[in-house]
């Protein structure tokens, strides 16, 4: 059975900390990772990562996939506030089928 | 530029009654259509997705079903709601084929069965 695994489910840390949030998978016929950040309603796209090894960034966030180990990582440095949020992380088949993760809660203190 | 609409925003239902969701895209053909429910603000389940009209895949059957009447339309139904189908329910698109992957989200509906 398809599978998406985040961990931490929660985290709390303080404003200027920098947070690497963790997503492992299991899929049959994978085509690509896809990140989000959802805050009061509908998630916002962060990322899509398709190819190993290859760092996606923007800004103060960034991630990296590892299609050997099956599992990406989502990297935010000098935290803010602003960055409170579910970061989701989900993957998609072959057949454009897409699951998500449980989400990791993430909350900055001021 | 493509856009999503979902509706009912809100509503509130007896266990029992039916449900029905609709969910639009302008601006885009043949696009790849998602229904997920999210419940207590986590991760979200697919419940069922769509490639084309009348193609439709069932992640969780049980008591919903979804139709894909048009290109652009997608709807969630269900006969007789349970008290375990609250929750917030988003319809996504996404390219399909070689393009697909981003999904862009409507703005949920928030649906409580009482």
């Amino acid at each position: 059975e398809d599978k998406v695994v985040q961990s931490p489910l929660s985290l709390v840390v303080h404003e200027g900390d920098t947070v690497t949030l963790n997503c492992s998978y299991e899929v049959t016929n994978f085509r690509s990772l896809l990140w989000y950040k959802q805050e009061k309603k509908a998630p916002t796209f962060l990322f899509m990562l398709t190819s190993s090894g290859i760092e996606k960034k923007s800004g103060r966030l960034s991630s990296i996939l590892d299609k050997k180990e099956l599992f990406s990582i989502l990297n935010i440095t000098a935290t803010q506030t602003g960055d409170s949020a579910v970061y989701l992380c989900a993957v998609m088949n072959r057949d454009d089928k897409i699951i998500f993760g449980k989400g990791t809660r993430l909350h900055i203190l001021p | 530029s493509q856009t999503i609409h979902q509706w009912p925003a809100t509503l509130v239902q007896p266990v029992g009654s039916p449900l029905s969701l609709e969910c639009t895209v302008e601006g885009t053909s043949n696009p790849n259509l998602y229904w997920y429910r999210q419940a207590a603000g986590r991760g979200l389940q697919l419940l069922f997705y769509s490639v084309g009209i009348g193609q439709i895949s069932s992640e969780v059957p049980q008591n919903l079903s979804a139709s894909r009447p048009q290109d652009r339309q997608f709807i969630l139904s269900s006969k007789k709601l349970l008290l375990s189908d609250s929750g917030f329910y988003l319809c996504a698109w996404s390219l399909g084929g070689a393009d697909s992957g981003e999904l862009f989200f409507g703005e949920g509906s928030r649906l409580t069965v009482l």
